[in-house]
């Protein structure tokens, strides 16, 4: 059906505060990847999910980064008491199984003041 | 998973084919060559892979050379919604005995494709 789909689209928070970031993936894709993507910058692989296996958390920045998925739907990445380097879009990507080719989503584009 | 060196920047005229080419010369045996771009505000899109052969969808045509050294991502009438950031990236399928998760794709700085009038 549908590709992979972010929300917010956009997002503006102070300083200090948490942000939740959501995405869905395509249906029936087992596995899910967080990047993020500073302006003018590459790709930064955050958090990786497969299945019921324990998640590879070796891209994230700082214990203020974290994400959940529940099963093989919808995942959140959270960013507690936010950074103005956290700026940046936060891109979701899936995939049929690990090792499959990625779809990505069109992305949180985050900004932190 | 093997590095690969693009060109920074490549111009194309409108209607002419596109040519982007790709280096990977440390890629391994089980390694495939994936092409995503990413259109100016857009997340990435998927364009083609390949392993060995050359392969072609709707989108575009990839060359493998034999030797698997290098490859080139061809886009046969270029149009003005073609200008992008190219991406070739080199990834094994799976994860590996340690339990190193290949899964991730990680991105170099690109081809910046300008298609001009």
């Amino acid at each position: 059906g549908a590709g992979v789909s972010q929300s917010p689209s956009n997002k503006v928070t102070e300083k200090g505060k948490d942000v939740e970031l959501r995405c869905d993936p395509i249906s029936g894709h087992t596995a899910l990847y967080w990047y993020r993507q500073r302006l003018g910058q590459g790709l930064e692989f955050l958090i990786y999910f497969q299945g019921n296996s324990a998640p590879d958390k070796s891209g994230l920045p700082s214990d203020r980064f974290s994400a959940e998925r529940t099963g093989e739907s919808v995942s959140t990445l959270t960013i507690q008491r936010t950074q103005q380097e956290d700026s940046a879009v936060y891109l979701c990507a899936s995939s049929v199984s690990r090792g499959g080719t990625q779809y990505f989503g069109p992305g949180t584009r985050l900004l932190v003041l | 998973d093997a590095k690969t060196t693009q060109p920074p920047s490549m111009d194309c005229a409108e209607g002419r084919a596109a040519n982007l080419p790709c280096n990977h010369s440390t890629i391994s045996g089980n390694e495939y060559v994936y092409w995503y771009r990413q259109i100016h505000s857009q997340g990435p899109q998927y364009i083609i892979h390949g392993l060995k052969n050359n392969e072609t969808n709707e989108m575009a045509s990839l060359i493998i050379t034999e030797d698997r050294k290098s490859s080139t991502l061809i886009l046969p009438h270029a149009t003005l919604r073609d200008t992008a950031v190219y991406y070739c990236i080199v990834r094994a399928p799976r994860t590996n005995a340690g339990g190193t998760s290949y899964g991730k794709l990680t991105f170099g700085q690109g081809t910046i494709l300008t298609v001009h009038p």
